[in-house]
């Protein structure tokens, strides 16, 4: 069965940075685009950036742009998250997502990973 | 920048129907498929309609999805309410290369 498995999540000051990592297994890794996720606590969700199968295009929400840098290794079957210039606003639960690039249905979730920017 | 619009909170009592809109902002929401997505506390979403008004297999036939392109929204019906029902629902599309969801709705069945 489809598994996405998330981690490096924690706790990190204001203008800091993290790395997030998705290993992901259950299917063919490199024949789906990847998302990140996030939800803010009490809030609702918020798409942050994806990737095509062989990360030929990337994109990202404004939110987030030229600070996050999303990659992958379809050799290892995993998903990144490079986030720089880290704001207290970043603190939310990032998850990793499997999407078809035919209807952008998010149909795989990890359990998600929280990323608490604070000082 | 288009954005989908839900209503923060819906209740309804068991064995009852109930609507959830999303209604864009601008252009037609029937240009790019609508999802929508239950979340429990605590846990991740999952999908309980895809491509405007298609269930996943697992997903009960009580949940039901369509596009009403004169009001510009699309809508999540769910029937025979069940306590296990309530939840957080979100629609979500896709708009000039980027994925965008609603605000989220908070079903209480009561």
């Amino acid at each position: 069965q489809v598994q996405l498995v998330e981690s490096g999540g924690g706790l990190v000051k204001p203008g800091g940075s993290l790395r997030l990592s998705c290993v992901a297994s259950g299917f063919t890794f490199s024949d789906y685009y990847m998302t990140w996720i996030r939800q803010a606590p009490g809030k609702g969700l918020e798409w942050v950036s994806y990737i095509s199968s062989l990360s030929s295009s990337t994109n990202y929400a404004d939110s987030v742009k030229g600070r996050f840098t999303i990659s992958r290794d379809n050799a290892k079957n995993s998903l990144y998250l490079q986030m720089n210039s880290l704001r207290v606003e970043d603190t939310a639960v990032y998850y990793c997502v499997r999407v078809s690039k035919y209807n952008w249905n998010f149909g795989y979730w990890g359990q998600g990973t929280l990323v608490t920017v604070s000082s | 920048n288009f954005m989908l619009t839900q209503p923060h909170s819906v209740s309804e009592s068991p064995g009852k129907t109930v609507t959830i809109s999303c209604t864009g902002s601008s252009g037609s929401i029937a240009s790019n498929y609508v999802q929508w997505y239950q979340q429990r506390p605590g846990s991740a979403p999952t999908t309980v309609i895809y491509e405007d008004n298609q269930r996943p297999s697992g997903v009960p036939d009580r949940f039901s999805g369509s596009i009403d392109s004169s009001s510009n929204s699309a809508s999540l019906t769910i029937s025979g309410l069940k306590t296990e029902d309530e939840a957080d629902y979100y629609c979500q599309s896709y708009h000039n290369s980027n994925p965008v969801f609603g605000g989220g709705t908070k079903l209480t069945v009561l």
